[in-house]
């Protein structure tokens, strides 16, 4: 497959609580992208982080990633009821051609 | 301004039938792309398009389905003689163009087309 999987499928934490999301993928990338997807509806684009880069943050939102061993992980920071989604991660390969291979999704629950 | 504008929302179509999912980009963005999300799947890259050409289509079924950016107008992703796996949200994204016509990194996603297939 050439899907990329994230870990966990699921989490269930408390607001306040933070709330972290791995993803691996497969070969070789240009950048790896976050999105954010509420139930029913399109994704939103949260955050893009470049295979040269090993850290960036947004707001409460912090990406790594390690290109050795070919992972990123998403720190969401005194989470909010409102960050409940399903969160997905988005490898681009070397081709920059915008084909995004999506990871399988991470479905947070942040209970109030 | 306007974001990514799928229509229609929710398509029911019985099986053989045809299904027209339209995806008009945001205001400025000459690069198109389809996927596909199956339940509690992740999205499926189908299509790259930009204006009357197909620059990628490696993620589309090589059979009923196909795709059109023209020139004037939205882009159209065509679905012939339906199945009931064909049950599925497809999205369309689009992106600007740098100043060099190459594109740049971040998608911008529609609300997606769900078809149901009876």
């Amino acid at each position: 497959s050439q899907q990329g999987e994230e870990d966990p499928q699921a989490l269930s934490i408390q607001e306040g609580e933070n709330a972290t999301m791995n993803c691996s993928y497969k070969t070789s990338i240009n950048n790896l992208q976050w999105y954010r997807q509420n139930s029913g509806r399109g994704l939103v684009h949260l955050i893009l982080i470049r295979s040269n880069e090993r850290e960036k943050h947004s707001g409460r939102l912090r990406v790594t990633l390690d290109t050795s061993k070919k992972s990123s992980s998403l720190l969401i920071t005194a989470s909010r009821a409102a960050d409940t989604a399903s969160y997905f991660c988005a490898s681009e390969g070397s081709s920059n051609t915008g084909k995004l291979i999506f990871g399988q999704g991470t479905t947070l629950q942040v209970k109030p | 301004n306007a974001g990514v504008m799928q229509n229609p929302r929710h398509l029911v179509r019985r099986r053989g039938q045809e299904a027209r999912l339209r995806c008009s980009p945001m205001k400025g963005h000459s690069h198109v792309y389809w996927y596909r999300q199956l339940p509690e799947e992740g999205l499926k890259f189908m299509v790259y398009l930009q204006k009357e050409n197909i620059i990628d289509e490696s993620g589309m079924p090589k059979e009923r389905f196909s795709a059109e950016f023209p020139k004037e107008g939205p882009s159209i992703l065509r679905i012939q003689q339906v199945v009931r796996g064909d049950s599925a949200a497809y999205f369309c994204a689009s992106s600007p163009p740098s100043s060099g016509g190459a594109r740049t990194g971040e998608l911008f996603f529609g609300e997606g087309s769900r078809l149901t297939v009876l």
